[in-house]
């Protein structure tokens, strides 16, 4: 079975230091890891993917297929990255649903 | 593109009511997923349309629920007879394909409040 966890429910920083979102994985075969985030009852919107490597607004994340996990990094928060960041997976190629983890609350205190 | 469109963004029905959540998926794009998020939980997934057809409705509860999207006007998830149980936002998705490199894109959610 599929699973995604999120072992922080909240974590809070203060403006200016690093953050690293956990996530870890179980997967039978090759999956394909995705970060979205949702800010204050928005929409989720896809934050970065790792089959595509990028990095958006300062967010970065490496598959790590050894220690199933694809943390969440940014170097240096800010105010406005506050928000509820889900990781999710799915099959790398063909048909597959998402699969969420419960998220993870930042809250980046100036 | 107006992006996937939800309504009714808030909806308050009373135990045993009928609920009926819409979406239209974005210009282009013809599967349509729906996920139910409950308070403290991740999205969890409910079932994957496409017109006309239900592809996938492993996530759905076997008895009240069901989905529909027709070929024309906007997929529907309908509830019947709610629980409180039921109490959840529920986020419609969209993608132009199946293949992995199509991102989904997600509405805004309705949230279902069942008194």
């Amino acid at each position: 079975a599929q699973r995604v966890t999120q072992p922080e429910k909240l974590l809070s920083v203060f403006k200016g230091a690093p953050v690293e979102l956990k996530c870890n994985y179980s997967y039978s075969g090759s999956p394909e890891l995705f970060w979205y985030v949702q800010y204050s009852r928005q929409r989720l919107q896809l934050l970065l993917r790792h089959i595509s490597r990028e990095s958006i607004k300062g967010f970065t994340a490496d598959l790590n297929k050894g220690e199933t996990s694809f943390h969440l990094k940014k170097p240096f928060a800010q105010e406005e990255d506050s928000a509820m960041y889900y990781c999710a997976l799915s099959r790398l190629s063909g048909y597959s649903t998402l699969t969420f983890g419960k998220g993870t609350m930042l809250l980046v205190s100036p | 593109n107006a992006g996937v469109m939800q309504n009714p963004r808030h909806l308050v029905r009373r135990r045993g009511q009928e609920a009926r959540l819409r979406c239209s998926p974005m210009k282009g794009h013809s599967h349509v997923y729906w996920y139910r998020q409950l308070p403290e939980e991740g999205l969890k997934f409910m079932v994957y349309l496409q017109k006309e057809n239900i592809i996938d409705e492993s996530g759905m509860p076997k008895e009240r629920f069901s989905a529909e999207f027709p070929k024309e006007g906007p997929s529907i998830l309908r509830i019947q007879q709610v629980v409180r149980g039921d109490s959840a936002a529920y986020f419609c998705a969209s993608s132009p394909g199946t293949d992995s490199g199509n991102t989904i894109y997600f509405g805004e959610g309705s949230w279902l409040t069942v008194v």
